[in-house]
This record gives structure tokens, sequence and C-alpha cells, in this order.
């Protein structure tokens, strides 16, 4: 597509619930990212994906988080047994990485978890 | 470990230059970015610089960048009332296919009075 997309744009859930968030990126775009944006702050890594294949995951906060990519291109973040601490905004972004020169990245809207 | 810091707030008038700053701890960031963030959007590329160039100018924007002090800046010339945003900026290591990801500062909300 035309852009970074991602679903839902709002999303409140009850502690202890399972969440999913999806991300379309741009066609093309074989390196996607998972960020996390909480209030006031800016925005933490959590995964990059390389075609299908989770390149690096050292952001993930614990193994309630999970993300898969099964086809290289639509991506979805999970997350099981929600907790209060998990609201915050996530942000999906992609790029041509690999190419020469800098690491340019499109992000989303993002999704805009909200955790009772 | 990496760390990128800004001050949190900076406020102009209409039709003033702004300047925002930017410190970083990893001597072998290879790119430094700025991206723009407006309320209940994603982030917005502004413009990025080579960490062996010390400026970089794209129209009203100009980047200023001090490798030994780790310092860089963004200034807005003849700053308006949509440039009201908040401005983060990023590092990455690395090059081509080996970089790294990008690491954000909290942000600087730039607010412009009329």
């Amino acid at each position: 597509g035309a852009g970074v997309s991602q679903t839902p744009s709002n999303k409140v859930t009850e502690k202890g619930k399972y969440v999913e968030l999806r991300c379309d990126p741009i066609s093309g775009h074989t390196a996607l990212y998972w960020y996390r944006q909480s209030l006031g702050q800016g925005p933490e890594f959590l995964i990059y994906f390389q075609g299908t294949g989770a390149a690096d995951d050292s952001g993930l906060p614990n193994d309630r988080f999970f993300a898969v990519r099964p086809e290289g291109s639509v991506s979805t973040l999970k997350i099981q047994r929600t907790e209060r601490g998990d609201s915050a905004v996530y942000l999906c972004a992609s790029s041509l990485r690999g190419r020469p020169g800098a690491n340019v990245l499109t992000f989303g809207a993002g999704s805009r978890l909200t955790v009772l | 470990g990496e760390d990128v810091e800004q001050s949190l707030f900076l406020s102009v008038r209409e039709g003033d230059s702004s300047v925002i700053n930017c410190t970083y701890t990893d001597s072998s960031s290879t790119y430094l970015y700025w991206y723009k963030q407006e309320p209940g959007a994603g982030l917005q590329l502004l413009t990025y610089i080579f960490s062996n160039m010390d400026m970089k100018q794209d129209q009203r924007l100009t980047v200023l960048l001090n490798k030994k002090d780790k310092h860089l800046s963004l200034r807005i010339a003849d700053t308006q009332t949509g440039d009201s945003a908040i401005y983060f900026c990023a590092e990455s290591m690395g090059y081509g296919g080996s970089q790294g990801n990008l690491i954000f500062g909290k942000g600087t909300k730039l607010s412009v009075k009329p």
C-alpha cells in the first residue's frame, strides 16, 4: 500500500485478556519494526523483522509479547495476559533496510492500547 | 548503552527561528535523524545527517552535528504555527545492511505562538 497501515487504531481491553495488533507495511519493504510509545516518552524498540524472520527481538519486555510475520509482509503483535502497564501506543514501521545509506523508517499512525 | 537526550519543551513566536537540541552518548552512531510527530499521527521523517557531515540544509531546516561533543541540533527558520509538534532525535549505528535499529530521545514539544 501507499503507507504503513495499522489496525485497530484504538483498542480497549481488560487486564488479563489477549490482544492482537496488525501492521501492513509498505509494499516491497523487507524490514518491519514494532516500537512502543508510552505517554510522554519516545518510541522504544520492540522487535525487527527482515523478511519472515525476527532478526532482533531484544526489545520485547517479556514472554507475554510475541510477533509474527509469516509471509514477509503483514505482521501481528500479540500480547497475552495484558497488564495495565502495557497501555501505550504501538507503532509499526517499515523500511528498505539493507540498502546503502540511512535506514529510513516510515511509521504507521499507531494502535493505541488501553488496558483497564 | 545508547542514550539520546533532548529538552522537553520549547516555545517560540511565529516567524522566529526555533533551535531544538539533542545529545547522544554512543560515538559509533552513523546516522542521526529528526522525526516530527503531530497529535494523533505517526512519526514523520524530517531529515537525517550522516555522521561524517557537520551540516545539512533542507529548505527551512538546518541540521548541525558536532560529533566531538555528540551534539545535534535542528534549526527551523521562520517558524509557523503548523510547525507545532513533538520533535524526536534518533540515532542508528552500523552501515548499510548492518545498520542498527533507531534509538529515540523523549522528544521536544515545540509550541509556536502567533
